[in-house]
């Protein structure tokens, strides 16, 4: 079974600085990868997902993330934090096979500071 | 208004009683899920369904069950609820036309509390 590792419930940031969430995952064959941003009282939307081909994916609001096989890796990161960046973030896989059944990770709180 | 509609958005209720909780949607997707997010352990997939006549269980299925409607329609419901379901649940649905590979899209989420 497939299994997703986020490194920190909570993660505090400056306003300005970088953003760099954590998340690893376990599975045999390389999967579908999201990342998904959840704002209070909200439902989760997608900030970008690894399908196939480009290992270095970008997504809306300046996010981007690299999938590193050999590390079963797939970290969020955007080079300046905003305000507006305060929310959770989640990390999902998926089996390619699997029809949009998803594995997420627990969650990752981003607070940013002025 | 919303793509993906739940209702209700908020519901307490007490242990025993059965509580449903509906969603639609507009996008025309043919797959929809159901799952709950507890604080800690980020969501979990309770049931889904790729079509009116498919039904699955999902990771945790026990103590809750599902109607698919229509095509735009599907309900969970608590048959008997007990404090330990108080959770926030979510509805979504997603789209395998055209090779899309499974994106989710979610609702607001209905946040149920038994007391």
């Amino acid at each position: 079974a497939q299994s997703v590792t986020q490194l920190g419930s909570h993660v505090s940031v400056s306003e300005g600085a970088l953003v760099l969430l954590r998340c690893n995952y376990s599975s045999s064959v390389p999967p579908y990868l999201f990342w998904y941003v959840q704002y209070p009282n909200q439902g989760l939307q997608l900030l970008l997902k690894y399908t196939t081909g480009a290992t270095l994916v970008k997504g809306i609001n300046g996010f981007e993330a690299e999938f590193k096989k050999s590390e079963t890796s797939f970290h969020l990161t955007k080079p300046s934090a905003h305000m507006s960046d305060a929310a959770e973030y989640f990390c999902a896989v998926s089996e390619r096979d699997s029809w949009g059944k998803l594995q997420f990770g627990a969650g990752t709180q981003v607070v940013v500071t002025p | 208004d919303a793509d993906v509609t739940q209702t209700p958005r908020n519901r307490i209720t007490k242990t025993g009683k059965r509580i449903m909780l509906e969603c639609s949607q507009t996008k025309g997707h043919d797959r929809m899920y159901w799952y709950r997010q507890d604080p800690g352990l980020g969501l979990r997939l309770i049931y889904y369904s790729f079509d009116v006549k498919d039904i699955n269980k999902g990771e945790i299925s026990d103590g809750y069950s599902v109607s698919r409607q229509a095509q735009a329609k599907f309900s969970l419901s608590l048959e008997s609820a007990i404090p330990n379901q108080t959770a926030l649940y979510f509805c979504a649905t997603s789209d395998f036309r055209g090779g899309n590979t499974g994106e989710l899209f979610f609702g607001e989420g209905s946040r149920l509390t038994v007391l």
